[in-house]
Formats: structure tokens, C-alpha cells, sequence
């Protein structure tokens, strides 16, 4: 079976703080993949990363950053510097083989960033 | 125009009502799924199809049935509404070589009185 717990329901930082939003997930799985979606308040799903099992490489894109460890089963996600647009719930989510990589979505992360 | 595109928007039916929920894309894929959203529960998995032939159920697929009626077309039924059935309802694409990224519609938000 595969699981992700987003352990933190709600987050609220002060602008230009940093942020980690914790994601750690279970799988049977050799071969699975990873993401992180971002939704606002407008509602709509935006992809933000992939990252599949063999790549444990962390990965920065501007002010976001991920960091992917095997050894713990995570899937951390980082932002630097927070802004107020950043305020959305972010979901992690697993897929595999053995669910014909359907995504398995954690409960979500509410973060809210004020000025 | 949307890649992925759910009609309706927003619904609102009674109890006991049948409903139909429509997902077209236009972005070529193979892969359709459906899920719900509840707040503080993220994302769950209703029904997935890997094509028009290939149907399969999901974490939460009671008191659902699906239709692939083309490989663009996935619809979602809901036979008889409960209002625990409230709730966002997405609809989503991916393609076997992108495996798992999943492209969403805009969400149908359903209230069952």
C-alpha cells in the first residue's frame, strides 16, 4: 500500500521567513515517483515538481527547493523567503506501479504567509 | 481554451438525485482519473481509466460509477446523491510517457442538499 503524511495541517510565517513543508511517504515500490502540487485560493492544482525514485538529486528553482531523501522516506519541500502569494495548500503525492500510477495524495499543508 | 475542461462548474442537486459529472480533454492522453477533494482529507482517488477499454477503481469508489466514452471523455455518476458526497470534484489526465503527472480541470463543486 502507499501512504504520504503531510504531518503539519496549517502553517503561518511572516513574510521573508523560510519554510519547510514536511512530506514523508510509504511505498512497496522500487520504482515510484513524487510531486508537490500547490493550490491557492482560486482553487486550481498547479504542478511543481516531479522526482522519481532512482534521483535523489535536490533540486532548487528560484526561491523553491526540495530535498529528497530515500534513506527516511521524504520529501521535504523548502521556501525561501516567503511571500504572500506563496499562501496555499500543498499537497505531496506518490505514484507507483502498483496503484498504475494513480497519484496518492497526503492531507495537504494550508500555509499562510502575512505581510 | 482549457486542456482539461469539467462540466459543470457548480451543482447543487437534492438527495437521491442522479448527476453527471464531465471531463473532455484536448490534450491527447490516454490516462483519465477523478477525485474528490474534502477539506482537511486532500485527494482521493475515485476511478482511473488507462483507456477507453480499461476502467479501474479507485480508494473511494462507492456510490460512484464512471463512463469512458471516448478516449477524450470521462464522465463521473453519482446514482443517487447523498449529501455526504459533497464535495470538489476533480478530473485528471496524464500520459503513459509522463508518468504520474497528472494535468487537472478546473474542479466541479457539487452540494447535495
Amino acid at each position: 500500500a502507499q501512504k504520504v503524511t503531510q504531518a503539519q495541517t496549517e502553517i503561518s510565517v511572516v513574510e521573508k521567513e523560510d519554510v519547510t513543508l514536511d512530506c514523508v511517504y510509504e511505498t512497496r515500490d522500487t520504482t515510484y515517483y513524487l510531486f508537490w502540487y500547490k493550490q491557492p485560493p482560486s482553487g486550481e492544482l498547479v504542478f511543481l515538481i516531479r522526482r522519481n525514485s532512482f534521483d535523489e538529486q535536490n533540486e532548487i528553482s528560484g526561491r523553491y527547493s526540495w530535498n529528497f531523501q530515500k534513506s527516511t522516506s521524504s520529501f521535504n519541500f523548502t521556501i525561501t523567503a516567503s511571500q504572500v502569494v506563496d499562501s496555499a495548500v500543498y499537497f505531496c503525492a506518490l505514484s507507483g506501479s502498483n496503484s498504475g500510477y494513480a497519484l496518492n495524495f497526503g492531507k495537504g499543508t494550508s500555509l499562510l504567509v502575512t505581510p | 481554451d482549457a486542456d482539461v475542461t469539467q462540466t459543470p462548474r457548480n451543482r447543487i442537486t437534492k438527495t437521491g438525485k442522479r448527476i453527471m459529472l464531465e471531463c473532455s480533454q484536448t490534450k491527447g492522453h490516454d490516462r483519465m482519473y477523478w477525485y474528490r477533494q474534502d477539506p482537511g482529507l486532500g485527494l482521493r482517488l475515485i476511478y482511473y481509466s488507462f483507456d477507453v477499454k480499461d476502467i479501474n477503481k479507485g480508494e473511494i469508489s462507492d456510490g460512484y460509477s464512471v463512463s469512458r466514452q471516448a478516449q477524450a471523455k470521462f464522465s463521473l455518476s453519482l446514482e443517487s446523491a447523498i449529501p455526504n458526497q459533497t464535495a470538489l470534484y476533480f478530473c485528471a489526465t496524464s500520459s503513459v510517457r509522463n508518468t504520474g503527472e497528472l494535468f487537472f480541470g478546473e474542479g466541479s463543486r457539487l452540494t447535495v442538499l
